[in-house]
């Protein structure tokens, strides 16, 4: 069956514009997540969703990141006013529950650069 | 606070020889503990976790690892590695039903033929 898909691929933008980062969860899977992959690093939580509960947004790094799911399934990472830094590869997965019994499926990723 | 350590940013072994790429965390409750690959170009895959019941886990492609209470630690393993194995390594850690998970900085993984 489909796996955990991401779009864009790649994007480039410009400093200071907004970009929106699409994930479209595992049929059925009531928990996504998003992580975000700096270069040389390991994965960084930023949000995660389960269900009709409220998001944990405890990862997110500043108020320009912001994340919703409609639905309970397509999810959308929304960088506002982009900066160098936020360059990175930007990680969704999703799960059938929250319990660490559950796998982790993650998609193949954005690259995020921001010149 | 929780999280995650893993000994070498690099590790390279001859084919054949034994894998050992290492994980120590810290948590203030059990931990429930992952390793996940990541191939060139791919996304992140599960190898192996250790949630409860026996200590010694067994992944899929011949790899395994131990939950060590006492030591803290959560080491990888393969008896003999091939070329195909080259990529990187990621241990991570979630603390009970938190959902998300915290990750090491991950190992590289070169095998030698």
């Amino acid at each position: 069956g489909a796996g955990v898909s991401q779009s864009p691929s790649n994007k480039v933008t410009e400093k200071g514009k907004d970009v929106e980062l699409r994930c479209d969860p595992i049929s059925g899977h009531t928990a996504l997540y998003w992580y975000r992959q700096s270069l040389g690093q390991g994965l960084e939580f930023l949000i995660y969703f389960q269900g009709n509960s409220a998001p944990d947004k405890s990862g997110l790094p500043s108020d320009r990141f912001s994340a919703e799911r409609t639905g309970g399934s397509v999810s959308t990472l929304t960088i506002q006013r982009t900066q160098q830094e936020d360059s990175a590869v930007y990680l969704c997965a999703s799960s059938q529950g929250q319990l660490p019994s559950y796998e982790q499926y993650f998609g193949p990723g954005t690259r995020l650069t921001v010149t | 606070a929780q999280s995650v350590t893993q000994l070498g940013s690099h590790v390279s072994v001859s084919e054949g020889a034994l894998v050992l790429l290492r994980c120590n965390y810290s948590s203030s409750v059990p931990p429930y503990l992952f390793w996940y690959v990541q191939y060139p170009n791919q996304g992140l895959q599960l190898l192996l976790k250790y949630t409860t019941g026996a200590t010694l886990v067994k992944g899929i492609n011949g790899f395994e690892a131990e939950f060590k209470k006492s030591e803290t630690s959560f080491h990888l393993t393969k008896p003999s590695a091939h070329m195909s194995d080259a990529a990187e390594y990621f241990c991570a850690v979630m603390k009970g039903n938190a959902g998300k998970s915290t990750f090491g900085d991950g190992t590289t993984l070169t095998v030698k033929p």
